[in-house]
């Protein structure tokens, strides 16, 4: 069974600072997805990583994908006040998408 | 013109009773899921449909049946809630077997 693990599940981090989320999983999958979502909202997609050595950047969200460690990161850069949300990493794997636990950023000004 | 709608966004029930929700998606897609996000916020794949055939069934107590009248909708009927039942359900659609969904804005269910 597909496992997604995240960490940290919580994270709080002063304005202008970097972190990093980390996702790791435990089969290989097709593709590795990240999507954010706010309080009581639903699920925005923000990247789609498709292969070994992907890295993707938009903004100050920057993820990367490493197949043979069986992991994928979000980096963030400079973080500001709008950046607060929950994170979820979801792996894919035989057309079905299984869920990291999230990770629930604070961004503290 | 939103992509993927569900009604009612909010549902307030008793134990036992039935209810269904009700999921479109205008995107064209042809692969449909629910999803459901426990109160810790983990979220874990319910049902897909492609095409209107049943594709994932993931273990899920069968008071829970999802119907596709067609390519663009997959509603959710649900019987005898309990109050384990309470979370948030999401649909979502994707399309062409590549599992980037996009997703309804939820329905918050409540069993009291």
């Amino acid at each position: 069974e597909l496992k997604v693990e995240q960490n940290p599940l919580f994270l709080s981090m002063q304005e202008g600072k970097n972190y990093t989320i980390y996702c790791n999983y435990s089969t290989t999958s097709d593709r590795l997805y990240w999507y954010r979502q706010d309080p009581g909202k639903s699920l925005e997609s923000l990247f789609v990583l498709l292969s070994n050595g992907a890295v993707k950047q938009e903004g100050r969200l920057m993820a990367s994908l490493d197949t043979k460690a069986r992991l994928s990161t979000l980096h963030i850069t400079a973080a500001v006040h709008d950046l607060s949300a929950t994170y979820f990493c979801a792996v894919d794997r035989n057309e079905k998408l299984t869920f990291g636990t999230g990770t629930r950023l604070t961004i503290i000004p | 013109d939103t992509a993927v709608s569900q009604t009612p966004k909010y549902l307030v029930t008793q134990m036992g009773n039935d209810k269904s929700i009700k999921c479109e998606q205008n995107l064209g897609h042809d692969t449909m899921y629910w999803y459901k996000q426990d109160s810790k916020k983990f979220l874990k794949i319910m049902f897909s449909y492609n095409n209107k055939e049943l594709i994932i069934n993931e273990t899920v107590p069968n008071r829970f049946s999802p119907k596709s009248p067609d390519k663009a909708h997959l509603n959710l009927h649900i019987n005898s809630l309990e109050l384990g039942d309470s979370a948030v359900y999401f649909c979502a659609s994707s399309h062409g077997g590549v599992a980037e969904a996009f997703f309804g804005q939820g329905t918050r269910l409540t069993v009291v």
